[in-house]
């Protein structure tokens, strides 16, 4: 089992692109969150999807968007880039949305 | 509003000695505290949560529900618990929506 495997690791972008991240979850999970952790910060929580659904989300801006899909990989898109949003943005995964979550290695985005 | 403070960016510690790495936190409920821990070029993974009192490579936690604090102990530090450690409180909206603390480097000297 590979555990939460996210892609790609690193990518640079210039304001105003946009951007998807993918996340695929551990084995017989069925939840996906999505982090934003910038330097020197902890993880900070975008939202999560259950039932390929955004069932919670934090306090973050309409450009941060995504989607789950029926394997229950998911998505992460942030449109319209921000120098701000350069980050490691990571992904988790748990069963039901209970339970421990596992987080992915991250997808490291730099804006220029 | 929920928050979580880790009051230390850096700690460093000789091998041996206790360790504790603090942890306050800000919620009107009843939370669950969690500590997660990264090693070097790992991803993060859990290391223990307050409702499982259990003790996980010799650290253990306990709420103080008081003093709003989650602290992580260790009585004899080792050089592989050299890391990034982090605490995070979920609430009512469950285990998946932590919020974590800024995280607090540990450093173990020989």
């Amino acid at each position: 089992d590979a555990g939460v495997t996210q892609s790609p690791t690193h990518l640079i972008k210039t304001r105003g692109q946009q951007v998807t991240l993918r996340c695929s979850p551990k084995s017989g999970h069925d939840t996906v969150s999505w982090y934003q952790q910038a330097l020197g910060q902890g993880p900070q929580f975008i939202f999560q999807y259950y039932e390929e659904e955004e069932r919670q989300r934090g306090n973050f801006p309409d450009r941060f968007s995504g989607h789950q899909f029926p394997n229950y990989s998911s998505e992460l898109n942030v449109n319209a880039l921000l120098l701000g949003d350069s980050a490691l943005y990571l992904c988790a995964s748990s069963f039901m949305g209970t339970g421990e979550l596992f987080f992915g290695e991250g997808s490291r985005l730099t804006v220029l | 509003a929920q928050r979580v403070t880790q009051p230390e960016k850096l700690l460093s510690v000789f091998k041996g000695a206790p360790v504790e790495l603090k942890c306050n936190y800000s919620y009107s409920g009843s939370p669950e505290l969690f500590w997660y821990v990264q090693y070097s070029r790992q991803r993060l993974q859990l290391l223990l949560r307050h409702i499982s009192r259990e003790s996980i490579k010799g650290f253990t936690a306990d709420l103080n529900k008081g003093e709003t604090s989650f602290h992580l102990k260790k009585p004899f530090a080792q050089e592989e618990d050299s890391a990034m450690y982090y605490c995070a409180l979920s609430g009512l909206q469950g285990a998946q929506k932590l919020v974590f603390g800024q995280g607090t480097r540990l450093t173990i000297n020989p």
